[in-house]
């Protein structure tokens, strides 16, 4: 079967820090695997998404970068994290197909203090 | 631009009664609709995904329905448990110009009272 693993689970980090956010999946090959942020208040916001290995598309400008380094590795990345960066970050993955659902990580909850 | 609606915001009953959870969307182009679960400070749970071409789904004491050309989802659960309290998410699947988003709604908080 399939699991989708984030790291870290909590993460409290100052106005300026680098961030790095860890996502893999294990039981599948060749996934498109996307990140979401979900602030407070707001409904879940598509990041960005990849469909292979080194292909990122970004979906919103911003302070964040994603990476693809492996088959089923996904990382979200800052050099300098901003206040508005808070909030909760979910990874997902799915299948190649475009009617197959996507399955979600168990999320990273990030605060820039 | 697709947006995505849920009402209500938050629905508070007691135990055992029927509810239903409503989704609308402003442009029926859409190639899939799914209703998730998401559980406090936890990721989402698939529950129910229903194709364009379809009209419902239903798994357990779980029924979804779609109208794509009024733009419109319920999930009706029955027989609510506490267990069922938790926040209801409903998302469409876009495809446009060689690219493939969902987009959310902010969700219905559920409370189901013992």
């Amino acid at each position: 079967s399939q699991t989708i693993h984030q790291w870290p689970a909590t993460l409290v980090q100052p106005v300026g820090s680098p961030l790095s956010l860890e996502c893999t999946v294990e039981g599948t090959s060749n996934p498109n695997l996307y990140w979401y942020r979900q602030a407070a208040g707001r409904g879940l916001q598509l990041l960005f998404y990849s469909v292979g290995i080194g292909q990122i598309s970004s979906e919103v400008p911003q302070n964040l970068s994603a990476s693809r380094p492996q088959d089923r590795q996904f990382i979200l990345s800052s050099k300098k994290l901003l206040l508005s960066d808070s909030g909760f970050y979910l990874c997902a993955w799915r299948k190649q197909g475009v009617r197959e659902t996507q399955y979600f990580g168990p999320g990273t909850r990030l605060l820039v203090l | 631009k697709q947006e995505v609606t849920q009402i209500p915001a938050a629905l508070s009953v007691p135990e055992g009664e029927n509810l239903v959870l409503n989704c609308s969307f402003t442009d029926s182009a859409i190639y899939n609709l799914q209703w998730f679960r998401q559980d406090p400070g936890k990721g989402l749970t698939s529950l129910l995904l229903i194709q364009s071409s379809q009209r419902e789904q239903t798994s357990g004491r779980l029924n979804a329905s779609l109208d794509k050309s009024s733009g419109r989802s319920t999930l009706y659960i029955a027989a609510s448990q506490p267990g069922d309290s938790a926040t209801y998410l409903c998302a469409v699947k876009e495809y446009r110009g060689g690219s493939e988003k969902l987009v959310f709604g902010k969700g219905t908080k559920l409370t189901v009272n013992p």
